[in-house]
């Protein structure tokens, strides 16, 4: 069974500071995503990395898949109140259903 | 794009009653389907899933069944409801192509 643990679990910070959430496991994935989740809605994909220590950048996010495809990050920087939310993983691997983790949930007070 | 309608968004059922949520699918041909619960801030707990029409695997045992009488269709049921139903229910799919899987709006069931 391919296991995907992310930390930290929650995250409570001030606007303007950086943070950093992280995403791992023992098993390769061929791709994995980063998803986004407002409460009381289903997730949004935020972005997928496929190569190995390929490196993605949205706006303030900054994704990293790592060198041997087993782990990936989440780098925000600056954060703002709009960044609150849970932060999902998810790895595609052996299966075809994808493996998700358990999530960080993030709040930026203003 | 690919892009899934969930509905209902919220639902109040008392214990004991039926329960049907249907989720429909845009965007795309012959997708693997899947029912998803979430705790309160936490992350997915696979329900069921399915990769084509009349079948359905299940990942746990529960109170809940799941159907797809069509293509771009999936329904979670039960017949009578229990007040561990309670939950934040997903539908979600993946692409034959793209396995990234994309959700539905979600249900929000509490069950009094």
């Amino acid at each position: 069974t391919q296991l995907l643990e992310q930390s930290p679990q929650f995250l409570s910070i001030q606007e303007g500071e950086n943070l950093t959430v992280y995403c791992n496991s023992s098993s390769v994935f061929s791709s994995l995503q980063w998803y986004r989740q407002e409460p009381g809605e289903g997730p949004v994909l935020l972005v997928t990395v496929v190569t190995g220590g390929e490196v993605k950048k949205l706006k303030r996010l900054t994704f990293q898949f790592g060198d041997a495809r087993k782990d990936s990050s989440l780098h925000i920087t600056a954060a703002q109140p709009g960044d609150t939310g849970l932060y999902l993983c998810a790895g595609k691997g052996g299966s075809y259903i994808p493996t998700f983790g358990r999530g960080t949930s993030l709040i930026v007070h203003p | 794009s690919q892009t899934i309608h969930q509905w209902p968004a919220t639902l109040v059922q008392p214990v004991g009653s039926p329960l049907s949520l249907e989720c429909t699918v845009e965007g795309t041909s012959n997708p693997n389907l899947y029912w998803y619960r979430q705790a309160a801030g936490r992350g997915l707990q696979l329900l069921f899933y399915s990769v084509g029409i009349g079948q359905i695997s299940s990942e746990v045992p529960q109170n809940l069944s799941a159907s797809r009488p069509q293509d771009r269709q999936f329904i979670l049921s039960s017949k009578k409801l229990l007040l561990s139903d309670s939950g934040f229910y997903l539908c979600a799919g993946t692409g034959v192509v793209n396995t990234e899987a994309f959700f539905g709006q979600g249900t929000r069931l509490t069950v009094v």
